[in-house]
């Protein structure tokens, strides 16, 4: 079946450093892809999504692009701020299931002052 | 516009108890999703519904949890009768099949079950 792998937290960082969350996927067919991010006490948040294959998602500085020959789509910031500190989740949905997304474990970014 | 609207936000019942859990998904949206938050299992998927049709609950821990959808507007998660193990935020999301794909969560009802 569907699933998604990406890296166990916490990942802990300085202010303005480089961000990278390793997410790989395993999935028939061509699934569209997405990063949520969830603060503290709130629900997911749908942070960027790509559908196809090559596609780049970005959004409040991060990116990530769909990459079928490794399948991974993993997430990056270039500077982080200490807002980002959050739990993010790569997930997948198949086009072809209701919507159903299958997610990861979530990563736990703190990033300190 | 609003978001996915869950009540209550926080719920503490004990042991034994009935609780049902609330949603009105985003409007016009056909899809909605019930999971479940813990620190030792994660994000699951209970059930969720296309059209106001339950589609997959394999999710459903035991016959314990039901869930229904009566119209486009509305839907609940009951657990009946509750257990300490229950215990966890519950989360409705929503989305437009039509439109790709993306879902979008309501805040979560944080049950406690003592």
């Amino acid at each position: 079946g569907d699933s998604v792998t990406q890296m166990e937290g916490p990942v802990t960082l300085s202010e303005e450093a480089f961000l990278t969350i390793n997410c790989t996927y395993t999935a028939t067919g061509y699934p569209s892809l997405f990063w949520y991010v969830q603060y503290p006490g709130e629900g997911l948040q749908l942070l960027l999504k790509a559908t196809k294959a090559d596609d780049k998602g970005s959004n409040k500085g991060f990116e990530a692009t769909y990459r079928k020959e490794t399948t991974s789509f993993h997430l990056e910031k270039g500077s982080v701020q200490v807002s980002d500190s959050a739990v993010y989740f790569c997930a997948l949905s198949p086009k072809a299931a209701g919507n159903k997304l299958t997610f990861g474990g979530g990563t736990r970014v703190l990033v300190k002052p | 516009d609003a978001g996915v609207i869950q009540s209550p936000r926080h719920e503490v019942t004990e042991m034994g108890q009935e609780v049902t859990l609330r949603c009105k998904p985003i409007s016009g949206h056909n899809s909605l999703f019930w999971y479940r938050q813990t620190m030792m299992r994660g994000l699951e998927l209970l059930i969720y519904f296309n059209n106001n049709v339950p589609i997959d609950d394999s999710g459903m821990p035991e016959d314990r949890f039901s869930a229904k959808m009566p119209n486009a507007s509305f839907s609940t998660l009951k657990i009946q009768p509750s257990e300490p193990r229950d215990s966890a935020v519950y989360f409705c999301a929503s989305s437009l099949s039509s439109a790709g794909y993306e879902q979008y969560f309501g805040p979560g009802t944080r049950l406690t079950v003592t």
